[in-house]
Order: structure tokens, then sequence, then C-alpha cells
């Protein structure tokens, strides 16, 4: 599809495990964010790049949360020992900084659930 | 204080109705954009319309329009003709700044589910 795409669409596991969801992005399109949704409320920001590079991670939580785009394509985030806070869907973007509004093209998320 | 402040938590609106969702922003950038998004139950956030802080006219799409009052800081969506499958969550959200590493660091509001009623 021409769409961003995310997998796993759901991702269930236990506190304190590793946890790594991956993003792919529309073709040609640079820069990729990361947004974190938890219930009831509004996407939240947590990692922006612009190629290969983590142009803002300011929206990280903590160390435990990592992302890379090590080709400038496909990114994955991972979190180190999960904890149930955690829980929420994680929602991947990306966008074209051609031109345009720079709307952000969402993918529909990957809902993780930390037992 | 809350960047982007949506007041309604739900709305309801009978078919071929329009409706009006509520959006109040807070910012000292002169530049800054305004979006919409809309949010099935299926996840995706799919976007509707953008307004920039220096666009002298209201953003249209179609049946959706944003009735920016930038002296008053709001900036509501209003659907016009409504549709069944308009019903969903709403999202209003704000970049600010002219672009570079803020270009898709958007901050969200907490969400308006409208559903319309056939």
């Amino acid at each position: 599809g021409a769409g961003v795409s995310q997998t796993p669409s759901n991702k269930v596991t236990e506190k304190g495990k590793y946890v790594e969801l991956r993003c792919d992005p529309i073709s040609g399109h640079t820069a990729l964010y990361w947004y974190r949704q938890s219930l009831g409320q509004g996407p939240e920001f947590l990692i922006y790049f612009q190629g290969t590079g983590a142009a803002d991670d300011s929206g990280l939580p903590n160390d435990r949360f990592f992302a890379v785009r090590p080709e400038g394509s496909v990114s994955t985030l991972k979190i180190q020992r999960t904890e149930r806070g955690d829980s929420a869907v994680y929602l991947c973007a990306s966008s074209d900084l051609a031109g345009g509004t720079g709307e952000l093209f969402f993918g529909e998320g990957s809902r993780l659930t930390v037992l | 204080a809350q960047k982007i402040t949506q007041t309604q938590p739900g709305m309801f609106v009978q078919e071929k109705e329009a409706v009006t969702l509520d959006c109040t922003y807070d910012t000292s950038d002169p530049s800054y954009g305004l979006f919409w998004y809309k949010q099935p139950s299926s996840g995706e956030m799919i976007f509707l319309i953008y307004q920039g802080s220096y666009d002298q006219q209201n953003a249209t799409e179609g049946r959706y329009s944003l009735n920016f009052q930038k002296a008053r800081k709001s900036a509501n969506l209003v659907i016009s003709a409504s549709q069944l499958g308009d019903s969903a969550m709403y999202f209003c959200a704000m970049r600010e700044g002219g672009g570079g590493t803020s270009y898709g660091k958007l901050t969200f509001g907490q969400g308006t589910i409208l559903t319309v009623h056939p």
C-alpha cells in the first residue's frame, strides 16, 4: 500500500520485557515522527527524524525509550524494561518537507499493552 | 497552560446538518499552523484541514471549513452537511514556528467525539 505501515498492530507483553515497534513511512518522505496516544488523550510527540538522524527527541519520556532510522526509511521504536504506564497506542507519521502544509500522514498505530 | 483546548468531549448532530467543533490555542510565537485531524475507530489519524497564522482567509476543504479568529485564538472546525461516516474523534493540533525542526512537532488537544445521527 501507499500509506504508512506499522507493525505489529497489537503487542501484549509483560512488565520488564523489551519491545520493538516498526514503522515503514510513505515512500519518498524524508521526515518521520513517533507519537504516543494514551486512552482518551490526543497524541503526544516523542521523536522526529529528518533522514537518518533524530532532529528532535525531546518527547521521549526517559532513557528506556530509543528510536532508530538507520537507512532513512524504516524506523524502529525500542522500549526497554517496559512498565504498565507504557501501555498506549504508538503512532508513526511521515511527511514530505518539500512543500504544502507539511501535514503528517499517520499509520494505524501499534497498540502496546504491558501486563 | 494547555496549548490546545477542546472543550467539547462529545457532540451530536443530525445527518445533513452542520456542526461546529471548538478549538482554542495558546502560543506566543507569531508563526504557527493549526490542523484538524479525524480519527475513526480504526485508529488512523486523517488530515482534514490546515490554517497558517499568516493566512488572510479561512481555510476550506470540501465540507470542512476552519473558522479562524486570530485575536480570540480560536480555530473552530465547521463540518457542513454531516454524514454518518463523519462519526469519529476529531483533534485540533498546533505547530509552533515556521518550519525546520518544528515542522511536524504538533501539540494535540484532547479531542471531541462526534456522533452523527440518521
